[in-house]
């Protein structure tokens, strides 16, 4: 157990259609990473927030935005939603704001567009 | 196009035999990493290896990062089933981690 917790653990929804993924990190950690796992793709890193901002932007679509609360939980959303946006979504937390900082990964949520 | 080519793809052997996987690019990265992902779970960091020529041992586990910081490999001895995994390079560059698409080895009893 990492001790970083995800929800829901699965979702399956239609194309078009809008989510939300839920992400708490390690008590104590102040860095949120979100990654999408596919087949095709591999592991591609979306966004990075840090106390609360943005520190680090990846190959994130504009369709998706994420953002991290005060509590330092963070959430993805996911809009207009394609057959191709299915995929395993990861948040990982580190305690400090570099990317070399080791991550520590949740158990992901996979989610199934129909 | 990953920034990180990982080989093999799939490497199968059979338990006491040793393996190496590859992690190449023509990117410089800061340092490199190797995870290890079982299904149904999030990777979980082996190593983090920084300076060129760097050699590092976990157990059975023996991890290099080329002189040049372009590539990596790791070595296992003999494997043991427990060593069954996606196995991931993951460069550091630009502030940002890429990873590269995974070895899946499986360790046969």
């Amino acid at each position: 157990d990492s001790g970083v917790t995800q929800t829901p653990k699965h979702l399956i929804t239609a194309t078009g259609q809008r989510v939300t993924l839920r992400c708490s990190p390690r008590s104590g950690d102040l860095s949120v990473y979100w990654y999408q796992q596919s087949l095709d793709q591999g592991l591609q890193f979306l966004i990075q927030y840090y106390n609360g901002e943005e520190r680090a932007k990846g190959n994130i679509l504009e369709r998706f935005s994420a953002q991290q609360f005060p509590d330092l939980h963070s959430e993805l959303n996911l809009s207009s939603l394609e057959l191709g946006d299915s995929a395993l979504y990861f948040c990982a937390s580190s305690d400090g704001g570099v990317v070399y900082n080791e991550q520590f990964f949740g158990p992901g949520t996979r989610l199934t567009v129909l | 196009t990953q920034l990180l080519e990982q080989s093999p793809q799939f490497l199968s052997i059979q338990e006491g035999e040793n393996l190496t996987v590859y992690c190449n690019s023509s990117s410089v990265f800061s340092s490199l990493q190797w995870y290890r992902q079982e299904p149904g779970e999030g990777p979980v960091l082996l190593v983090t290896v920084v300076t060129g020529g760097e050699v590092k041992k976990l157990k059975r586990l023996t991890f290099q990062f080329g002189d040049a910081r372009k590539d990596s490999s790791l070595h296992i001895t003999a494997a043991q089933p427990g060593d069954t995994g996606l196995y991931l390079c993951a460069g550091v560059r630009d502030y940002k981690l890429s990873f590269g698409a995974g070895t899946t080895v499986t360790v046969r009893a």
